[in-house]
């Protein structure tokens, strides 16, 4: 059971590089999310898409874009890395939540990126 | 602004007593409040959650208790076990989004 998959794993960059990371779920999720985690700011959503071809902004979008042009695959690209960005990434998926937030999140198990 | 507080970054309690950890929220929207569990190194899991319209949930060892006149929500683990030494994070919906608060290490000393 996969479940939720990130990968890479470690990344370092430098300023101004560019680079993707990759969500991939087996669940058959219709949303999934994009998080960062920074000490003492617990996780703050990026980005999240309800269904394959949709995207949305969260709390803190700027400097991220994402892409879902598979259901089972979520992108998440820094075009120009700045040392701001360096967090640990979390992906999550869910089923689709109805009017209320019933569906709870499954994580992946995290992208420690380092921007130098 | 924080919309979701978990105001004590760390607990320790002896094996086999009660944990209870807290969480405050500012948004009277909120209508699903979840508990995650999170051990180093890995992604969250989810631990048990409460809708709104209740206030109160027990699912085994673990019990989420709602007060939504003080907005204001904790989690009671019952007894308490050393594998349950982690970090807890509350969380809290709203549409499609939800907001955490920033964790509780809890440690269970044997």
């Amino acid at each position: 059971n996969a479940g939720v998959t990130q990968t890479p794993k470690f990344r370092v960059l430098k300023t101004g590089q560019s680079m993707t990371l990759l969500c991939a779920q087996d669940m058959n999720h219709e949303y999934m999310y994009w998080y960062r985690q920074d000490p003492g700011m617990g996780l703050r959503l990026i980005h999240y898409s309800v269904g394959e071809g949709t995207t949305a902004k969260g709390e803190v979008p700027d400097g991220y874009n994402v892409s879902r042009l598979k259901k089972q695959n979520f992108l998440l690209g820094l075009e120009s890395a700045a040392p701001s960005q360096t967090s640990v990434y979390f992906c999550a998926s869910s089923y689709r939540m109805g009017t209320r937030g019933d569906q709870p999140q499954h994580f992946g198990d995290g992208t420690r990126l380092s921007i130098l | 602004d924080q919309q979701v507080k978990q105001n004590s970054p760390s607990l320790s309690v002896q094996e086999g007593r009660i944990s209870i950890l807290n969480c405050d929220y500012t948004n009277s929207m909120f209508d699903y409040f979840l508990w995650y569990k999170k051990y180093p190194a890995e992604g969250p899991t989810f631990l048990i959650s409460i809708s709104s319209i209740k206030d109160k949930n027990e699912d085994g060892r673990f019990t989420v208790f709602l007060n939504k006149s003080a907005k204001h929500l904790s989690l009671h683990i019952v007894p308490s076990q050393p594998g349950d030494s982690a970090v807890y994070f509350c969380a809290a919906s709203a549409v499609h989004q939800f907001y955490f608060g920033t964790g509780t290490s809890l440690t269970v000393i044997p």
